[in-house]
């Protein structure tokens, strides 16, 4: 299959400042990244569509000004958490929509965010 | 707005032992499904996904899947379980249309094998 990457894999960081998670896709040409969050012991949610040189589409309840998202090229994504408070500690995982091969999406392995 | 109950927080079988896990959904249209699997440090991995047509589904490292509309439900199953398959399992639903590879997780199934 496909592969997706995440950097950084963890980060700790103190309250207000800004932090940057990096999503790419490997092997294969992505248009459309999603953004999830995934709170301990829960599900993951939605948080946004990264499309390639568009705007990112947002789901209800989730603030675009505090969580950046940018798809400047087809393998690559990234979510800006803006002044980061202890309540964005969460684990972020990224996907990528593969339409070629495999037409499915494949997950990154997540980003642990620690906001001190 | 539609939604995915995983009913079984955590589930402990012993190794050799059959397994199924329980998803059910709530909507209307002919929904796309899927299972997950999610181990530490790694992303998760689609095990099987139903689409259309036959309503058991094969997937990979030896799972299936039935989708039964009466019952609005998509259950995991496994005849004979191994400790590597201990991990967290996501049912989830996809979107169409315009909404075309948005998914709705359920809470997600732990899975304990048992030697």
């Amino acid at each position: 299959g496909a592969v997706v990457s995440q950097h950084p894999s963890w980060v700790i960081c103190k309250s207000g400042t800004s932090v940057k998670i990096e999503c790419r896709s490997l092997d294969f040409q992505a248009t459309t990244m999603f953004w999830y969050r995934q709170f301990p012991k829960q599900s993951l949610m939605l948080m946004a569509t990264s499309n390639e040189g568009s705007k990112a589409t947002y789901e209800q309840g989730v603030e675009k000004d505090k969580f950046l998202i940018n798809h400047a090229s087809l393998t690559l994504s990234t979510l800006t958490v803006t002044s980061a408070h202890p309540e964005d500690s969460s684990f972020y995982i990224c996907s990528a929509r593969e339409t070629i091969i495999h037409n499915e999406q494949f997950f990154g392995p997540g980003t642990r965010l620690t906001v001190l | 707005a539609q939604s995915v109950t995983q009913p079984d927080i955590h589930i402990t079988v012993s190794e050799g032992a059959s397994l199924e896990l329980r998803c059910n959904y709530s909507y209307g249209a002919t929904p796309y499904l899927f299972w997950y699997v999610q181990s530490p440090g790694q992303g998760l991995q689609l095990l099987l996904k139903y689409f259309s047509g036959d309503t058991l589904v094969q997937g990979i490292k030896g799972f299936e899947a039935e989708f039964k509309r009466s019952q609005s439900s998509f259950n995991l199953r496994k005849p004979s379980v191994h400790w590597s398959d201990a991990a967290e399992y996501f049912c989830a639903y996809g979107a169409g249309g315009t909404s075309y590879g948005k998914l709705t997780f359920g809470q997600g199934t732990i899975l304990t094998v048992h030697p």
